[in-house]
């Protein structure tokens, strides 16, 4: 039962324009929420994360919005640039959970110029 | 420069063949982990360890085994008993659970 899911395996946007990624989760115990970026054959790197006490966090053009009644959150990246190109996976943490980290299934992101 | 240093990148297996994959971390961080990634799907937790000496399994753990000898030192040994080893396989660390992990590049095991 996947906790975790990012429900769109791919999207594509024009150069400059935003990007909206989206993943939902399951657990209501789930407190803290990381996005990752990974380009292939690499490790992923971390992006940006959101405690639940808050419902919004800003880092230049990358924004997380977290929607804890509907167990939403979404990545924003604002203007898109062709080197936004990649996977990017959403994880979540809690404490039932044993504070580890899950992973959702990804989406590509394909910014075109 | 800290950072956590997967090898090889490249592996490739007998059938039949135990192999180990190498994870150093110089962050000294406590917390570290093993992933899987199979294509199209996201990470799956092998095996993680809080501490010197303790480690846990995670999801996946069936076919695979880790020591935690030493802070900086997380080896995982894929054993003839995973059915389907071939993946990308992912060592992580952190301060400690359930925040930031910084992730290594990787390693491309096959099976041949």
């Amino acid at each position: 039962d996947q906790q975790v899911k990012q429900n769109s395996p791919s999207l594509s946007v024009q150069e400059g324009r935003i990007s909206i990624l989206n993943c939902d989760y399951t657990n209501s115990m789930f407190d803290y929420f990381l996005w990752y970026k990974k380009y292939p054959a690499e490790g992923p790197t971390f992006l940006i994360s959101i405690s639940s006490i808050k419902d919004k966090n800003e880092d230049g053009r990358f924004t997380v919005f977290l929607n804890k009644s509907a167990k939403h959150l979404s990545l924003h990246i604002v203007p898109s640039q062709p080197g936004d190109s990649a996977v990017y996976f959403c994880a979540a943490s809690g404490s039932d959970a044993g504070n580890m980290l899950t992973f959702g299934g990804g989406t590509r992101l394909m910014v075109k110029p | 420069d800290g950072g956590i240093t997967q090898s090889p990148k490249y592996l490739f297996r007998k059938e039949g063949q135990n192999v180990t994959l190498s994870c150093e971390q110089n962050l000294n961080h406590d917390a570290m982990y093993w992933y899987r990634q199979d294509p199209g799907q996201g990470l799956r937790l092998i095996y993680y360890s809080q501490i010197v000496n303790d480690f846990q399994k995670g999801d996946i753990a069936e076919g695979y085994s880790v020591s935690r000898e030493k802070k900086e030192s997380f080896p995982l040994t894929v054993t003839s008993a995973q059915k389907n080893p071939t993946a990308f396989y992912l060592c992580a660390s952190s301060i400690f659970r359930g925040i930031e992990a910084f992730f290594g590049q990787g390693t491309r095991l096959t099976v041949v």
